[in-house]
């Protein structure tokens, strides 16, 4: 089945504890990207990647970092997690950008930082 | 100012209505326009896409763009309780960035 899976669903960790959210796709899409979903705000990127080794910014990268070093895989990190960091994290795909192609999402990853 | 706005709703019609569903944009060099459709505890899908300006029809929803007001609309005919759900614009001029709404609340009720 093609899906984007991520993990963990569900964490709450505290200020400064560092965390990834794995993200994995099994449909050999080459764009991914990550978004931050706030009641009032929407869904806002974070980060993308166009391919392999290609990383760039979205609207909100302050306090994340990610990695792209498989083509299937895309994890996000938070080296020093804050409150406002504090959201639910969508991982998503497409088989080559997010103009043209169908964006694939993930089921979400809920995030709470005391 | 947001480069995309969306009225929050919540939207509640009655069963059978046709259902309106509005972004306004800033960002004269967007050419990609979509909509996505998220139910409670789910990530969003796809529902529609549009390339520039114009109509695009699947079924019974119906896209259109307009670029000289910088408008997008989304028309739901003939609602159905499973309608209900979040629906997210997204819009994009090229490569990587899209830009989503805040996401309208729409409630079908039977």
């Amino acid at each position: 089945e093609a899906q984007v899976t991520q993990n963990p669903r569900y964490l709450i960790t505290v200020t400064g504890k560092k965390l990834t959210v794995t993200c994995s796709q099994n449909m050999n899409h080459e764009y991914m990207s990550w978004y931050r979903q706030d009641p009032g705000l929407g869904l806002r990127q974070i980060y993308y990647s166009m391919n392999v080794e290609v990383t760039d910014k979205g609207d909100v990268p302050e306090g994340y970092k990610v990695s792209r070093k498989e083509k299937r895989n895309f994890p996000l990190i938070l080296e020093s997690p804050s409150p406002n960091q504090t959201s639910l994290y969508f991982c998503a795909s497409s088989i080559r950008d997010s103009n043209t192609g169908e964006l694939f999402f993930g089921e979400g990853s809920r995030l709470t930082v005391l | 100012q947001k480069e995309v706005e969306q009225d929050p709703g919540p939207l509640s019609v009655p069963e059978g209505a046709i259902v309106s569903l509005n972004c306004t944009y800033s960002n004269s060099a967007f050419q990609y326009f979509m909509w996505y459709r998220q139910y409670s505890r789910k990530g969003p899908e796809l529902l529609m896409y549009t390339y520039s300006s114009g109509n695009k029809e699947d079924g019974r929803f119906t896209a259109q763009v307009d670029k000289s007001s910088k408008y997008i609309s989304l028309f739901i005919r003939d609602s159905q309780p499973s309608d209900s759900a979040t629906y997210l614009c997204a819009m994009s001029n090229q490569g990587g960035k899209l830009i989503f709404g805040q996401g309208t609340e729409l409630s079908v009720k039977p």
